[in-house]
């Protein structure tokens, strides 16, 4: 069965601290990985997205790795700010792009 | 810039009322999405369009219907409101080959009573 299973479900953090959050999927044919960013009350954000062959990309503050051997990913967030608070959805497209799987999500909290 | 938008941003409405949630996108995107989104759980899809006045059933479609007459606009109808469609709303849409691409508007939270 094609799943996507993020950890953790939450996370509090203070302002200015790095963090990471994980995804493990279970997804074939595995097509690419993308995070979202989604404020409370907003739609899904993209922040970055990773085919097979790539291994780290960065927008930012936000750098993403992904290893297809392990089927994992992570979230890494740099110098971390108020405005990252949110929830953090890695969503993996598969069977040739017509479908994707989404996690249900890590919500982040910084605190000052 | 892309931009979708949705008709209401909350809803609140009584079980077996006839509910409709519209969807506008303005990048003469093809295909539109519908999906709802509860707490610990991931997005699920519950209709798609990949043209005008084309659908198919995504994964959760029972209780629901759509519409799509227009290519910006892509309308999700609730036939008999039931409590257990409460949930946040949330279009997308996508270029046709490009459906790993979605652009999500910001969503309608829906509570039916």
């Amino acid at each position: 069965k094609n799943q996507v299973e993020q950890s953790p479900q939450s996370l509090i953090i203070l302002e200015g601290k790095n963090c990471t959050l994980q995804c493990n999927y279970t997804v074939s044919p595995f097509s690419n990985l993308r995070w979202y960013k989604q404020d409370t009350g907003r739609g899904p954000v993209s922040l970055t997205i990773m085919t097979f062959s790539e291994n780290t990309k960065s927008n930012g503050r936000y750098t993403a790795t992904l290893d297809a051997d392990t089927k994992q990913s992570s979230l890494h967030i740099t110098a971390s700010q108020l405005s990252d608070s949110a929830s953090y959805i890695c969503v993996v497209s598969s069977g040739g792009y017509n479908k994707l799987i989404f996690g249900a999500g890590t919500r982040l909290a910084v605190h000052p | 810039d892309v931009k979708v938008t949705q008709s209401s941003r909350y809803l609140v409405k009584r079980t077996g009322e006839k509910v409709f949630l519209e969807c506008v996108q303005d990048m003469d995107h093809e295909n539109m999405f519908w999906y709802r989104q509860d707490p610990g759980l991931g997005l699920r899809l519950i209709y798609f369009s990949y043209d005008v006045k084309m659908k198919e059933k995504g994964d959760i479609p029972e209780g629901y219907s759509v519409s799509r007459e227009k290519k910006e606009r892509f309308s999700l109808i609730l036939e008999s409101a039931s409590t257990n469609q409460t949930s946040m709303y949330l279009c997308a849409s996508s270029l046709p080959l490009a459906i790993y691409e979605q652009y999500f508007g910001p969503g309608t939270r829906l509570t039916v009573t």
